[in-house]
């Protein structure tokens, strides 16, 4: 399978935990996107990373949040000090720069927040 | 800034029935537009898009959808609905932004088929 694959799938966590949650794009893919969807909502925009540089962070993410994509592959997304207003499905996506800027998204990891 | 909105949260057809699913844009500039779906705990799949040309544009799983300059509207169609088409439609723009851009989403159209 050469989709966009995270990791994990769900995740349970008390307030005030720390969590990471990591994004593998098509691996010719060169932009990478972090959103956020809430029950019954659409996916928010979070951030995005061109190759390894952050582009654009949403006013969304805290500073008890941060991405990095330290090699322009993989990402990760942690929160730290979790909170119940967390609780979501974060979902990652990958495209190719300049090219009908398609975005192609992974299963997602639902985050719960006890 | 560009918006999306979707009308009908909820849109109920028997199978076999026509399905129309509403969706109309705000952007100050020509629009790249597109149709997910999302079945229960999944992330999105790209039904279709329109970027330029043929303003008529055909996806997968028989769906289409029109761009409509004059009307702001890209609204998805299919001719006969399956119980397979159950599930959560997004509609969405493709906001440039100042560093290459993101994907703005519409609050989503559930879709159910009686059989």
């Amino acid at each position: 399978d050469t989709g966009v694959s995270q990791n994990p799938r769900h995740k349970i966590t008390k307030r005030g935990q720390n969590v990471t949650f990591r994004c593998d794009p098509i691996s010719e893919h060169n932009r990478l996107y972090w959103y956020r969807q809430t029950l019954g909502q659409g996916p928010e925009f979070l951030t995005y990373f061109q190759n390894e540089a952050q582009l654009e962070k949403s006013r969304l993410l805290s500073d008890r949040f941060s991405a990095e994509r330290p090699k322009g592959s993989f990402s990760t997304l942690e929160i730290q000090r979790t909170e119940q207003g967390d609780s979501a499905m974060y979902l990652c996506a990958s495209s190719l720069s300049g090219v009908n800027y398609e975005q192609y998204f992974g299963p997602g990891t639902r985050l719960t927040v006890t | 800034a560009q918006s999306v909105t979707q009308l009908g949260s909820h849109v109920s057809v028997s199978e076999g029935a026509l399905v129309l699913l509403r969706c109309n844009y705000s952007s100050s500039v020509p629009p790249y537009l597109f149709w997910y779906v999302q079945y229960p705990n999944q992330g999105l799949q790209l039904l279709l898009k329109y970027t330029t040309g043929a303003t008529l544009v055909k996806g997968i799983n028989g769906f289409e959808a029109e761009f409509k300059k004059s009307e702001t509207s890209f609204h998805l169609t299919k001719p006969s609905a399956h119980m397979s088409d159950a599930a959560e439609y997004f509609c969405a723009v493709f906001d440039l932004g100042n560093q290459g851009g993101k994907l703005i989403f519409g609050q989503g159209t559930e879709l159910s088929v009686k059989p």
